[in-house]
């Protein structure tokens, strides 16, 4: 089972709708949980963190169920320009430094 | 504030050829990461470094090697190239030992012929 998994996508939704991705995560001693965001061709950049209490970013919403083991990503009114893939990371604690695992992504498309 | 720098944006390279890829980290990071992302995949971790010091490694061969320099920029070499080694290479900074923010750099795109 690999470390970190996600929805395959990709996912083609049109401009207002509401959209959810999910990712798992195999190690329950997985401590740190983000979300990237990487456009066609660019590097990958922090989308936001995400908490045990889950947290609101505007129209983003992340969630995270540890007994689960999987952590979750809500856009509301979806923009063209949310258009991206969107990289699930968890890192685990070691003993002197963090091991970031970075899921396979899951692509977004948003239509006019 | 400059962010992470790569250079160079694209390389073209052989087979068995030998290739060093740079990078400059953001402005106050000590630290820097190494990672691989093939096409429709995510990046897969090589290596981190820090105190010029390489403190962990992902699941890559010894053809690959790096080198961190006092200034902190760093440097990743890859042996006796292979067709598989085609990628796109980005590097990420940040500070401490910690790997909470990072701030990835615009990449190298390496092709392998």
């Amino acid at each position: 089972r690999k470390e970190v998994e996600q929805d395959p996508g990709p996912f083609n939704v049109p401009e207002g709708a509401t959209v959810a991705f999910n990712c798992t995560y195999s190690n329950s001693a997985s401590q740190s949980f983000f979300w990237y965001r990487q456009d066609c061709r660019k590097e990958p950049k922090l989308l936001m963190s995400v908490y045990s209490s889950g947290n609101e970013d505007g129209r983003f919403t992340a969630q995270l169920n540890r007994a689960s083991q999987y952590i979750s990503l809500l856009i509301r009114d979806s923009k063209l320009s949310d258009s991206a893939t969107y990289l699930c990371v968890v890192t685990l604690m070691k003993t002197s430094y963090d091991k970031v695992i970075f899921g396979p992504g899951t692509s977004l498309s948003v239509i006019p | 504030d400059a962010g992470v720098t790569q250079s160079p944006t694209h390389l073209i390279k052989t087979r068995g050829q030998q290739v060093t890829l740079r990078c400059s980290p953001k402005s106050g990071h000590d630290t820097v990461s190494w990672y691989q992302q093939a096409l429709g995949q995510g990046p897969q971790f090589i290596f981190q470094y820090y105190e010029e010091e390489e403190r962990q490694r992902g699941n890559f061969p010894d053809r690959f090697s790096g080198h961190q320099f006092p200034n902190y920029s760093s440097e990743l070499n890859v042996n006796a190239l292979l067709l598989g080694d085609s990628a796109l290479y980005l590097c990420a900074s940040s500070t401490g030992q910690g790997a909470y923010e990072q701030y990835f750099g615009p990449g190298t795109r390496l092709t392998v012929t």
